[in-house]
């Protein structure tokens, strides 16, 4: 079974800290790798996408992967009361279906 | 605007009485996926389809029908609701089947079961 984990939250920080979202994946062939925010009664949105080995930066936004590791994670920096939803982590493993799959989410709780 | 949209955003059925969730995108993707999105187990995807008439099963497909007539369309079909399908379910398009297509999602429809 392909697997998509995300650490267990919720997670809570302070308004202007750095929030760190980790994401594992089980298929080394994987591809594409996404962050989706959903806030609480609404539909997923993409924050970013990334599919090369290091980082990319948009914003207060930083995704790291590493596929040595089989490891993505989003970084928010200077965080603020809107970033309070859940985040989802989505992997692409290719194949005929190339079907996301999808972490559970992890909820994050920014305190002002 | 581009858009993907459910239809209706809220129900409350009785067990085993047909019901369908539409599903209309704007954006002339031609890949489309439904899934439900429950507590503590995440989205799932219940069927996916890559074309008009090209459907195949996702993860959780059991008591579930869909169709693909026309690219823009993609219903979800439950011929004998349970208490079980009781769940957020999600539509969501992508432009294509490459791997770094992002998927839009529908406002969800938010299904109850009794």
């Amino acid at each position: 079974q392909k697997e998509v984990e995300q650490n267990s939250g919720p997670l809570s920080v302070p308004e202007g800290a750095i929030a760190s979202l980790n994401c594992t994946y089980s298929d080394r062939g994987s591809q594409s790798f996404f962050w989706y925010r959903q806030y609480s009664g609404k539909s997923p949105e993409l924050i970013m996408f990334i599919y090369s080995n290091g980082d990319k930066e948009d914003g207060r936004f930083t995704a790291q992967l590493n596929k040595a590791s089989q490891y993505v994670s989003l970084l928010i920096r200077d965080s603020q009361p809107s970033d309070s939803a859940t985040y989802l982590c989505a992997v692409n493993m290719g194949g005929a279906n190339s079907k996301l799959t999808f972490g559970k989410g992890i909820t994050l709780s920014v305190r002002p | 605007e581009a858009q993907v949209t459910q239809n209706p955003r809220y129900l409350i059925t009785v067990t085993g009485k047909k019901l369908t969730v539409t599903c209309s995108q704007n954006m002339n993707h031609e890949y489309m996926s439904w899934y439900r999105q429950d507590p503590g187990l995440g989205l799932r995807q219940i069927y996916y389809s890559m074309n008009v008439e090209v459907t195949d099963k996702g993860d959780v497909p059991e008591g579930y029908k869909v169709s693909r007539k026309e690219k823009r369309n993609f219903p979800l079909i439950l011929e004998s609701p349970s208490p079980n399908q009781t769940s957020l379910y999600f539509c969501a398009s992508r432009g294509g089947w490459a791997a770094n297509t992002e998927a839009f999602f529908g406002q969800g429809t938010r299904l109850t079961v009794v």
